[in-house]
């Protein structure tokens, strides 16, 4: 366990459905992130929460929506997805004022759109 | 555009082998390279690199900075099969923005 905890673990989902992904950190970071890897494309930065405000990254389509109720907690929510949205969704946390070790990243969900 | 490459992008050794993993990039606004393990989900942290020559080194692993030439090495010595993984490069090019390679799949067989 990193002390980054995604849930669920997998997700299959229609391109009709509504979902979300919950990621918590225990860390006591104040920035958390979600990052989409598809096979054999590099990390993809998503959107950045720090002090619970977001840094977005333009390119990522409205179907995805994040939400940072607080500096532990970060979801992202999921409508109408497609087929190529499928991926590992990755959190991450990291601490901003001491770069030192990067991220701490979540298991990730495992996202399938059927 | 900023861009990190890696190489080679998989990699099939034996047990007890060296291998060395590269990284090279192009950032307008260098910050560090990071080095990950990614086992099978989360990619995990092995090594922060912001000054050239200066070897990092835990364990087996090590890994050292050229910020001359743009590149990074990691190096692995008598490599075993847990050692099997996705090795992730990434730069930080500023604020909140790191930048990943696509990886380097090593497989170790006993």
């Amino acid at each position: 366990e990193t002390g980054v905890t995604q849930t669920p673990r997998h997700l299959v989902m229609g391109m009709t459905n509504k979902k979300s992904l919950k990621c918590e950190q225990h860390l006591g970071h104040n920035a958390m992130y979600w990052y989409k890897q598809s096979a054999k494309k590099p990390l993809e930065l998503m959107f950045v929460y720090s002090l619970e405000e977001r840094v977005e990254n333009n390119s990522v389509p409205s179907r995805f929506s994040p939400e940072c109720p607080n500096s532990s907690h970060l979801f992202l929510h999921l409508h109408t997805l497609q087929p190529e949205d499928s991926a590992l969704y990755l959190c991450a946390s990291s601490q901003m004022d001491k770069s030192n070790y990067g991220y701490t990243f979540g298991s990730g969900t495992r996202l399938t759109v059927v | 555009e900023d861009k990190v490459v890696q190489s080679p992008l998989s990699l099939v050794v034996h047990e007890g082998d060296t291998v060395t993993l590269n990284c090279s990039y192009e950032v307008t606004n260098f910050r560090s390279l990071l080095w990950y393990k990614q086992e099978k989900k989360a990619p995990t942290f092995l090594f922060m690199l912001t000054s050239s020559g200066i070897e990092k080194k835990s364990g087996r692993l090590s890994s050292i900075l050229d910020k001359k030439e743009l590149f990074s090495i990691l190096n692995i010595t008598a490599t075993q099969t847990g050692d099997s993984a996705v090795y992730l490069c990434a730069v930080e090019a500023g604020t909140y923005k790191y930048i990943f390679g696509t990886g380097t799949r090593l497989k170790v067989l006993a």
